[in-house]
């Protein structure tokens, strides 16, 4: 079955470059997507890459696709306080009827 | 401006009670999900609707049920089987399958806590 997998934590300085990783099971997946929440929040979609791409960049953001490995992952580069938050990979899968989201990561930036 | 509305907030429920968890979307998306948040296991899904009068179950689909009478609408139940309801209620919807660029549309949650 589809699963999708994080580190929990993350803690990186202020100015500093954050790298959120993600495994995946389903090769299948047509898009791949990473969310960001906020504290008492709902997800929030920061970007999206799809599956024949190996890299995707949005300003501060990079996504770079492994899909021989079923790795994603994200950098955010100069991290900010505003940037912590959890952060959730998610994958389409086959089916594309509905999203695996993996477990999140906390993302703590310090001064 | 087009959304998806969650509510309560914060709802509070006592042991042996149903509760329901409003979410009404102005997106016209045609497809409906439900997902709860715990500590450390991400998101889960109970339930999902890809069209009016139509629904499967998910995940963790015990002890909760729900409805969709209109597109806009899909309420979630969280019935006195659920055992352990206290968590983070999210609802989300998408144009048709999610496997594209639009992704899910989250609401901004209910806090179910049981007193």
């Amino acid at each position: 079955g589809e699963d999708v997998e994080q580190s929990l934590f993350l803690s990186v300085r202020e100015g500093d470059s954050s790298v959120i990783n993600c495994t995946y099971t389903d090769s299948s997946s047509t898009y791949l997507y990473w969310y960001k929440q906020e504290p008492g929040a709902g997800l929030q979609l920061l970007t999206y890459i799809f599956s024949n791409m190996d890299m995707k960049q949005d300003q501060r953001l990079t996504v770079l696709l492994n899909k021989k490995d079923k790795h994603l992952s994200l950098r955010i580069a100069d991290t900010q306080t505003g940037d912590s938050a959890i952060y959730f990979c998610a994958e389409s899968g086959g089916g594309g009827n509905k999203l695996t989201f993996g477990t999140g990561t906390q993302l703590k930036v310090e001064l | 401006d087009g959304g998806i509305t969650q509510s309560p907030k914060y709802l509070f429920r006592k042991e042996g009670q149903n509760v329901t968890l409003s979410c009404e979307q102005n997106l016209n998306h045609d497809a409906m999900y439900w997902y709860r948040q715990d500590p450390g296991q991400g998101l889960r899904l109970i339930y999902y609707s890809q069209i009016v009068n139509d629904f499967q179950k998910g995940d963790i689909a015990e002890g909760y049920s729900v409805s969709r009478e209109k597109k806009e609408s899909f309420p979630l139940t969280v019935t006195s089987a659920q055992k352990n309801p206290t968590a983070f209620y999210l609802c989300a919807s998408s144009i048709g399958n999610p496997g594209r660029s639009s992704g899910y549309t989250f609401g901004s949650g209910t806090r179910l806590t049981v007193v």
